[in-house]
């Protein structure tokens, strides 16, 4: 089955410490997104990839970073400059950035916690 | 920002009632979606009406969308357990020359008591 795997469900930051959050697709889209949702919020965009070697910072950038090395795959890491990386981080795709009407595909998430 | 903005922010019905939530936006949009979230899990697509839809249906949901006044909702129909959840509605808008992003609201958190 299709679909978007994100991993691991959960994880744990030591302070000063990057980690990265893992997001692969085998759907064949060409954009994917990674977005954080803090309890009780909706989702709020970091950053979105419309093709492979290219990404754009969304609302929320600082303290992140990612790479596009693979239409499958992209991955995200945290930084130690995000200074409140808590939450739940959820990556998504879709056909193509340029088509609207579209649905996005959503993977089942990662938590992370501050240790 | 967030553009869409979920009303009730949280809802309780009885298993068979109808669940109604509300969504208001603020600029103009080509379409609007509504997505599903269980508990600890990741979004799920359920419907997209377009700017130029009125109504939408798909199985016991039905969407309605008015553009005049910025606000769409989202009728289920028959409540089951099953269908507790937070409930989002998101609507597109151009980021750059050729690309569109997904904007979401806080969402309506739904319970159906058995």
């Amino acid at each position: 089955d299709g679909g978007i795997t994100q991993s691991p469900k959960y994880l744990f930051r030591k302070e000063g410490q990057n980690v990265t959050l893992s997001c692969e697709q085998n759907l064949n889209h060409d954009a994917m997104y990674w977005y954080r949702q803090d309890p009780g919020q909706g989702l709020r965009l970091i950053y979105y990839s419309q093709i492979v070697n290219d990404f754009q910072k969304g609302d929320i950038a600082e303290g992140y970073s990612v790479s596009r090395e693979k239409k499958e795959s992209f991955p995200l890491t945290v930084t130690s400059a995000q200074k409140n990386p808590t939450a739940f981080y959820l990556c998504a795709s879709s056909i193509s950035p340029g088509l609207r009407n579209q649905p996005q595909h959503f993977g089942d998430g990662t938590r992370l916690s501050i240790l | 920002s967030q553009q869409g903005e979920e009303d009730p922010q949280a809802l309780s019905i009885q298993e068979g009632e109808n669940a109604t939530m509300n969504c208001s936006y603020k600029t103009s949009i080509n379409n609007l979606q509504w997505y599903r979230q269980n508990s600890g899990r990741g979004l799920v697509h359920l419907i997209l009406i377009r700017s130029n839809e009125r109504e939408k249906h798909s199985g016991r949901l039905r969407v309605t969308l008015d553009t005049s006044k910025k606000s769409s909702s989202l009728l289920i129909t028959a409540s089951r357990a099953a269908d507790t959840a937070s409930y989002f509605c998101a609507t597109d808008a151009i980021v750059g020359a050729g690309s569109y992003q997904l904007t979401f609201g806080k969402g309506t958190k739904l319970s159906v008591i058995p």
